[in-house]
């Protein structure tokens, strides 16, 4: 069984709906993030969340927003759809390792193909 | 502030033939380095890391890399390519401080052909 699953796979929608993408991880760890990827830039940041109560802004995060509704379920949220939300979103986590020089893996979930119509 | 820099946005190789993805790092202290791979329609998993300890690091599927900090680089190889290996790669450093942030690089996609 996967430890970070991730649903829908795959949506297709229409500028101006609102969509939610969720995350769910069997791993016990702490922290999960949520990471767009669009062709030849790479994973950029949109938000992190350390536990249920410390949310924070990444990179990328005008358009989106996050709800931590357990320790294992971290979804993502387009309120008003465009077409250049077009991408494909990861979910990752992480355990704290209390480590300040950093170095932590982070487990990355399938991911979740969106479409803006 | 951080980045990484992947040299190649495609490479192409044999099977069979030696495998080096190149990446250069920017840190205004030593870093922590990753390879995470990405098959076709699949998340990204961890290759290796390199945490401040030995500067060549093994990773699973025969892959390695080194750490070189005179030349800000940290270089991915593997002696024989598989067909297996087609894929993207991704060179990411992290940052310090409390968050654990990744930083990306571009991506290399690697072409595998018999």
């Amino acid at each position: 069984d996967a430890d970070v699953t991730q649903t829908p796979r795959n949506r297709i929608t229409k500028t101006g709906k609102r969509i939610m993408l969720e995350c769910s991880q069997t791993k016990g760890h702490d922290r999960m993030y949520w990471y767009r990827q669009d062709p030849g830039l790479g994973l950029r940041l949109i938000y992190y969340s350390f536990d249920v109560k410390d949310i924070n802004k990444g990179e990328i995060s005008d358009g989106y927003s996050v709800s931590r509704q357990a320790q294992a379920k971290f979804s993502l949220s387009l309120e008003s759809a465009i077409p250049n939300q077009t991408a494909l979103y990861f979910c990752a986590t992480s355990r704290t390792s209390g480590n300040f020089l950093g170095g932590e893996t982070q487990y990355f979930g399938p991911g979740t193909r969106l479409l803006v119509l | 502030a951080q980045s990484v820099t992947q040299l190649d946005s495609h490479v192409s190789v044999s099977e069979g033939t030696p495998v080096l993805l190149r990446c250069n790092y920017s840190s205004s202290y030593s870093p922590s380095l990753f390879w995470y791979v990405q098959h076709p329609n699949k998340g990204l998993q961890l290759l290796l890391k390199y945490t401040s300890a030995a500067t060549l690091v093994k990773g699973i599927n025969g892959f390695e890399a080194e750490f070189k900090k005179s030349e800000t680089s940290f270089h991915l190889t593997k002696p024989s390519a598989h067909m297996s290996d087609a894929a993207e790669y991704f060179c990411v450093v992290s940052s310090r401080g409390g968050y654990n942030k990744l930083i990306f690089g571009a991506g290399t996609r690697l072409a595998v052909h018999p």
